[in-house]
């Protein structure tokens, strides 16, 4: 299937551990997109790359870190994990960064931190 | 800085009557606009954007920059339009200006 992928699919972890989420998509596409949506379903931009270059990081804390190893990666780095963490975060990806591009969506890891 | 107001958090309406979401902007220039969809158990996919004035699945939105909507409304709502409704603007003219700022959400619900 041609589609972005992201795992784990839930991921429950302490306070103050270090986690990671993957995203991939296969579908050739140059741009990819971290979205975190909280517990009222508010969907905000966290960063976005462009073939493996970051783009923008809309003020994101420091202890998020994406990590493009290629053009089909975009893994989430999450380090002293908090309380306010928990959310689902979507990954989704453009053909290119127009802003008429349709943006293609991951299915969402729902991150809980305890 | 641009701003995307979804009013309306919940929206139930029964089957075969006229629906209407409600979506307004704040932005000074002129965006792009979207609106997103997600089915139950589905990813959130894009149901139509202003610049194709398309209609996808009886859905049409159109832009008003007057009063700075971009309301999706379709004539008579079916069972399977109930989902979770979100609009988005792209803003222009920046670096990542393809980054979507989504408003709050509508859920609908379409009552048999």
């Amino acid at each position: 299937d041609t589609a972005v992928s992201q795992t784990p699919k839930y991921l429950v972890t302490q306070m103050g551990n270090d986690k990671s989420i993957k995203c991939e998509q296969n579908l050739g596409h140059d741009t990819m997109y971290w979205y975190k949506q909280d517990s009222k379903k508010f969907l905000k931009i966290m960063f976005s790359y462009n073939n493996k270059e970051l783009i923008i990081n809309e003020t994101v804390p420091n202890r998020f870190s994406p990590k493009s190893p290629d053009k089909a990666h975009l893994n989430l780095h999450i380090n002293s994990l908090e309380l306010g963490d928990s959310a689902v975060y979507f990954c989704a990806s453009s053909q290119r960064l127009g802003r008429t591009d349709t943006q293609y969506f991951g299915p969402g890891t729902r991150l809980t931190v305890l | 800085a641009q701003r995307v107001t979804q009013p309306e958090k919940l929206l139930s309406v029964f089957k075969g009557a006229p629906v209407e979401l409600k979506c307004n902007y704040s932005y000074s220039g002129s965006p792009e606009l979207f609106w997103y969809v997600q089915y139950s158990r589905q990813r959130l996919q894009l149901l139509l954007r202003h610049i194709s004035r398309e209609s996808i699945k009886g859905f049409t939105a159109d832009l008003n920059k007057g009063e700075t909507s971009f309301h999706l409304k379709k004539p008579f709502a079916q069972e399977e339009d109930s989902a979770m409704y979100y609009c988005a603007l792209s803003p222009p003219g920046e670096t990542g200006a393809n980054n979507l700022f989504f408003g709050t959400g509508t859920r609908l619900t379409v009552i048999p």
